[in-house]
């Protein structure tokens, strides 16, 4: 079984400081590993998965196996940026396709 | 395309009643996921289908739920009786089969539900 935990539900950082929202997951296989962002009261959207090792928004995460984690972070943070940010883990291969969502964190960023 | 379609976004019922939520996915994809968000446990998979078929509704909480699939365009989940502890964001998801590597859900925008 797969498992995704996000140790904070809150996080608050000031405009332009740095900030890092940690993932750490548990599985035996290879994982995919995702971010989804929600803005508020609105739909969740998939913000960046670690495949593509891409950036969206000055955000990155980079898969650490060796950690098993999974961390989002961003070196200036905005007050756009506030959100609610999700980590979501899917067996990489295998007929379970669905995601395990961590339980979030709210994140705050204050002017 | 207009992405996930979960038509109403607020629904308000009385405790007791039996309530139907309403999902339309995106065309040519494989797989349907509802989710239930709360504050307290955050999002939950309550049950997926592949192809309109029900994999895995291991998380549905309670006989009280229910869910189809009738055809690729359209499903649906039902709480009936409901109960004030229902109340939630439930959201809808798709995903397509193939080139699911590194490809996430499309969400819809959640239909929030008050059972009173």
């Amino acid at each position: 079984a797969q498992r995704v935990t996000q140790p904070e539900k809150l996080l608050s950082v000031f405009k332009g400081a740095p900030v890092e929202l940690k993932c750490n997951y548990s599985y035996s296989g290879s994982p995919e590993l995702f971010w989804y962002v929600q803005y508020s009261r609105q739909r969740l959207q998939l913000l960046l998965r670690h495949i593509s090792r891409e950036s969206i928004k000055g955000f990155t995460a980079d898969l650490n196996k060796g950690e098993t984690s999974f961390h989002l972070k961003k070196p200036f943070a905005q007050e756009e940026d506030s959100a609610m940010y999700y980590c979501a883990l899917r067996p990489f291969s295998g007929s379970a396709r669905q995601l395990t969502f961590g339980s979030g964190t709210q994140l705050t960023v204050l002017p | 395309d207009a992405g996930v379609i979960q038509s109403t976004r607020h629904e308000v019922t009385e405790m007791g009643q039996e309530v139907t939520l309403r999902c339309k996915p995106i065309s040519g994809h494989d797989y349907l996921f509802w989710y239930r968000q709360t504050m307290m446990r955050g999002l939950e998979l309550l049950i997926y289908f592949n192809n309109n078929v029900p994999i895995d509704d291991s998380g549905m909480p309670e006989d009280r739920f229910s869910a189809k699939m009738p055809n690729a365009s359209f499903s649906t989940l039902k709480i009936q009786p409901s109960e004030p502890r229902d109340s939630a964001v439930y959201f809808c998801a798709s995903s397509p089969r193939t080139g699911g590597i590194g490809y996430g859900y499309t969400f819809g925008s959640g239909t929030r539900l008050t059972v009173v």
